[in-house]
């Protein structure tokens, strides 16, 4: 069966980076793109962008242009999501999701704390 | 980048009810949009994509339809289980975005 299952839980401090990764297996993993999707607590859902699991390609919403990085190892068959300069805004739980535009299959979340 | 507005954001019903919910784009998206259904803790499940397919496994209740800027959600008639959080997202080009979420509760 399809299955995203993501890194856990991090505690950074204001201006450091995180990286969260998201394993994926039950499918062909170059056949499908992934999307990674934040919400900040009561807040709704936002997506910062998408990586083409088949060529590498990448999709940045405008807001994290230049402070975001999304690779793939297909070795792994693991996507991964890397966010740099961070402040507590970016308290969140992060979600990466399967899919090419609509997203059918999501991982359970990682929650990343920005705190001093 | 295109803009997604739903609305109501929250919509009070009881079990039984018909329930629309309704989502409208900024630009012309012709029918590339999804609606997931998201309960507290939990990652979102698809419940629709290109505007009204069912995705396999949700209960024909649900339904969509829509095309170019105006969309709808709709449940026939609201079961316990249907209370949570919906999102529309539109996947036109290649910058996407979700709705702000319409929240289903108890009346």
């Amino acid at each position: 069966q399809v299955q995203l299952v993501q890194s856990g839980a991090e505690v950074e401090k204001p201006g450091a980076s995180v990286k969260v990764s998201c394993k994926a297996s039950g499918y062909t993993f170059g056949s499908y793109g992934v999307s990674w999707v934040r919400q900040a607590p009561g807040q709704g859902l936002e997506w910062m962008g998408w990586i083409s699991a088949y060529n590498g390609n990448t999709n940045y919403a405008q807001k994290f242009q230049g402070r975001v990085t999304m690779t793939t190892d297909t070795s792994t068959t693991t996507a991964y999501m890397e966010l740099r300069s961070l402040t507590s805004d970016d308290t969140a739980v992060y979600y990466c999701a399967r899919g090419n535009g609509h997203h059918d299959y999501w991982g359970q979340g990682t929650l990343v704390t920005v705190s001093s | 980048d295109i803009q997604m507005t739903q609305s109501p954001s929250t919509l009070s019903a009881s079990v039984g009810d018909r329930v629309t919910i309704t989502c409208r784009a900024s630009q012309y998206i012709s029918a590339w949009l999804a609606w997931y259904q998201q309960k507290p803790g939990k990652a979102p499940k698809l419940l629709i994509h290109q505007a009204s397919r069912l995705e396999s496994g949700v209960p024909s209740r649900f339904s969509g339809s829509g095309s170019g800027t105006e969309f709808t959600l709709t449940i026939s008639s609201l079961q316990p289980d249907d209370f949570a959080t919906y999102y529309c997202q539109h996947y036109n080009g290649y910058l996407w975005t979700f709705g702000q979420g319409t929240k289903v509760e108890v009346k």
